[in-house]
């Protein structure tokens, strides 16, 4: 079964903070993607890799940066933290290929105050 | 441009009867189409996809879906629902814009399926 973590659940940080979202995946997937998730806006995609220091910008990359340093890990980073980005983000992986489905951690519900 | 709608915010239905969650869809090239299912405070668990072939597509949980080209509709669908399908369901298209290796998806705002006893 693909097994995809997330570092944490829950989070909490303070506006202005640097906020490191760390996610792993066991299945050597070429790809790997961040999304947000609210209420009634559905899944927003934030940046997405295809491979090892690749990264393409999805609808909503303002006030994020990504890192992929090693195939099996993707990093979102908010460089200065607002309340606007209280949310909670969804990490993904899937094969290369435009007919595999994407497999989700569990998600990190973060709170900016 | 490429969208994927999904018409209710919230579907109800008692418990044993059958149950459809509608999906429509725009895009430019051809519509690969998947459903996902997300239970409370978990993350999206994969339900079924299509891709190509026989319209009527069976995935997890007794869950199938059936593709209408004529109508750009993929609506999920169960026989008999069960208390436990009580969840949040995304559909959501394949994205052709860019490389078409990313499988990039464009997804719904999702449907609350509430199932009563």
């Amino acid at each position: 079964d693909v097994k995809v973590t997330q570092s944490s659940r829950y989070l909490v940080k303070r506006t202005g903070e640097k906020v490191f979202l760390e996610c792993v995946q066991d299945m050597d997937h070429e790809n790997m993607f961040w999304y947000r998730q609210d209420p009634g806006l559905g899944l927003r995609l934030i940046y997405f890799s295809y491979d090892v220091k690749m990264k393409e910008k999805g609808d909503i990359p303002e006030g994020y940066s990504v890192s992929r340093e090693k195939k099996e890990r993707f990093s979102l980073i908010l460089e200065s933290a607002s309340t606007n980005q209280t949310s909670m983000y969804l990490c993904a992986s899937s094969l290369l290929g435009a007919h595999y489905e994407q497999y989700f951690g569990p998600g990190t519900r973060l709170t900016v105050t | 441009a490429q969208s994927v709608a999904q018409p209710e915010d919230q579907v109800n239905v008692a418990e044993g009867n059958p149950l459809t969650v509608k999906c429509t869809y725009s895009v430019s090239g051809n519509p690969y189409l998947f459903w996902y299912v997300q239970y409370p405070n978990r993350g999206l668990q994969f339900l079924l996809k299509y891709i190509t072939g026989d319209n009527l597509v069976k995935g997890s949980y007794g869950f199938e879906a059936e593709f209408n080209k004529s109508q750009t509709s993929f609506h999920l669908k169960k026989p008999s629902a069960l208390v436990s399908d009580s969840a949040l369901y995304f559909c959501a298209v394949r994205d052709w814009w860019g490389s078409s290796n990313t499988g990039k998806l464009i997804f719904g705002q999702g449907t609350t399926l509430q199932v009563k006893p």
